[in-house]
């Protein structure tokens, strides 16, 4: 059980572009979902945390408008980055909580390269 | 603000006991967990602990917990070179909007 899917699993794309990555609690209710990067060798930097109905909590440094944040339903969010540029190349990864247990379910990321 | 330290190398031979270690700050910690990240994939959780508990075992993982010294151990015996990976330690607080914190992860390299 708690089982997490993302897709894609991996993207290229051209700078300027959107691109969009779905997260996918598979057999459970998601009410929390957290999306992070990792940068090569680095730790995980979460980036935001969404709550199911809710509008998404950015952490600092974090651009909002740039890393639209969906959650629609117990079970889908979504993370779009909009305009990408090479910068935001990286590994993205995320995961999910439901009650009322905590522990976070990770998917198995999506690596985005932007040429 | 609360911090999570591992150290960041540890090499073992196959079949010997890796022990990897962690200090963290939070005294408010409720969970701490231990996840496993091998190259290019996401997060496996590996295993848990509450913090009123001092150790839990599972097959061949010990987690040790001293919470006087807020200090936590993975032990793995008989290591295999499938265990080669990245630990990262994680601890959580109830108040803190289910967020985790982080360590920056252990490199595990298991020689034959």
């Amino acid at each position: 059980g708690a089982v997490v899917s993302q897709h894609p699993s991996r993207v290229i794309c051209k700078s300027g572009t959107s691109v969009k990555i779905e997260c996918r609690s598979l057999d459970f209710q998601a009410t929390t979902m957290f999306w992070y990067r990792q940068f090569p060798k680095k730790s995980l930097m979460l980036m935001a945390t969404s709550n199911e109905g809710s509008k998404a909590t950015y952490e600092q440094g974090v651009e909002k408008d740039k890393f639209l944040i969906n959650h629609a339903s117990l079970t889908l969010s979504t993370l779009t980055v909009t305009s990408a540029h090479p910068e935001d190349s990286s590994f993205y990864i995320c995961s999910a909580t439901g009650a009322p247990q905590e522990t976070q379910y990770f998917g198995p990321g999506t690596r985005l390269l932007v040429l | 603000g609360e911090d999570v330290e591992q150290s960041l190398f540890l090499s073992v031979r196959e079949g010997d006991s890796s022990v990897i270690n962690c200090t963290y700050t939070d005294s408010s910690s409720t969970y701490l967990y231990w996840y496993k990240q091998e190259p290019g994939a996401g997060l496996q959780l590996l295993t848990y602990i509450f913090s009123n508990m001092d150790m839990k075992q599972d097959q061949r993982l010990t987690v040790l917990l001293n919470k006087k010294d807020k200090h936590l151990s993975l032990r793995i015996a008989d290591t295999q070179t499938g265990d080669s990976a990245i630990y990262f330690c994680a601890e959580h607080n109830a108040g803190n909007n289910r967020k985790l914190i982080w360590g920056l992860g252990t490199s595990l390299a298991v020689n034959p």
